[in-house]
């Protein structure tokens, strides 16, 4: 089955706290994603990465980091969390570049930060 | 600027209607068009994909791409209520991991 699992789905934070968010995937994708998403802007991508330990800023990497020790898994930190960081956050995975790049979404993870 | 832009923002279409989504890519190295639909609240799943010129047809979706314009259009004929949603363009260039999205087009379609 292919599937990507996220997790916290709904997460509220105060603003300062570190925040974890986790994402896991079945398929062995070598390539996954982190984007956010908010009313108007769309999906903006925060981070890539190509396999374990090797990940590469994306158009919003401020105040983001990433970690990826496993290859089906892949983690987005939030160190001291800020308002403006509330949003919805979705990983995604895929098996490669060019026309193998079709992305496959977790159902996204909600985060409030208070 | 946003790379990948699509229009219109919003789109209301009549129960067994036609709805046409554009989206065009202003960076010159783009190669991969696709297609994605997000119900509210719900995940994006990719709809559609085109790499070639030409049209692509499945079912009531048909999408057609202009790889000199770099422009690309999604056509939902006998458009159903359940097709109301945000859809969402991306592009990648050959030898890219990155994937841009577009701001997305909401299409509501009224009973």
């Amino acid at each position: 089955d292919m599937k990507v699992t996220q997790m916290p789905r709904y997460l509220i934070k105060r603003m300062g706290e570190n925040v974890l968010l986790e994402c896991g995937q079945d398929m062995s994708h070598e390539t996954m994603y982190w984007y956010r998403q908010d009313p108007g802007l769309g999906l903006q991508l925060i981070y890539i990465s190509y396999d374990v330990d090797s990940n590469s800023e994306g158009d919003i990497p401020k105040g983001y980091r990433v970690s990826r020790k496993k290859r089906e898994h892949f983690s987005l930190i939030l160190d001291s969390a800020k308002t403006n960081q509330t949003s919805v956050y979705f990983c995604a995975s895929s098996s490669g570049t060019g026309a193998g790049n079709t992305l496959y979404f977790g159902e996204g993870s909600r985060l409030i930060v208070v | 600027q946003q790379k990948v832009q699509q229009s219109p923002e919003s789109l209301i279409v009549p129960e067994g209607g036609m709805a046409s989504l554009n989206c065009t890519s202003s960076d010159r190295n783009v190669d991969y068009f696709w297609w994605y639909r997000q119900h509210s609240g719900k995940s994006p799943k990719m709809l559609m994909s085109i790499f070639s010129n030409g049209e692509k047809e499945e079912g009531r979706f048909t999408v057609h791409l202009n790889k000199a314009s770099l422009h690309t259009s999604l056509h939902i004929r006998d458009s159903q209520p359940s097709d109301s949603a945000l859809y969402l363009c991306a592009a990648s260039d050959t030898n890219a991991y990155k994937v841009i999205f577009g701001k997305g087009t909401h299409l509501h379609v009224l009973p």
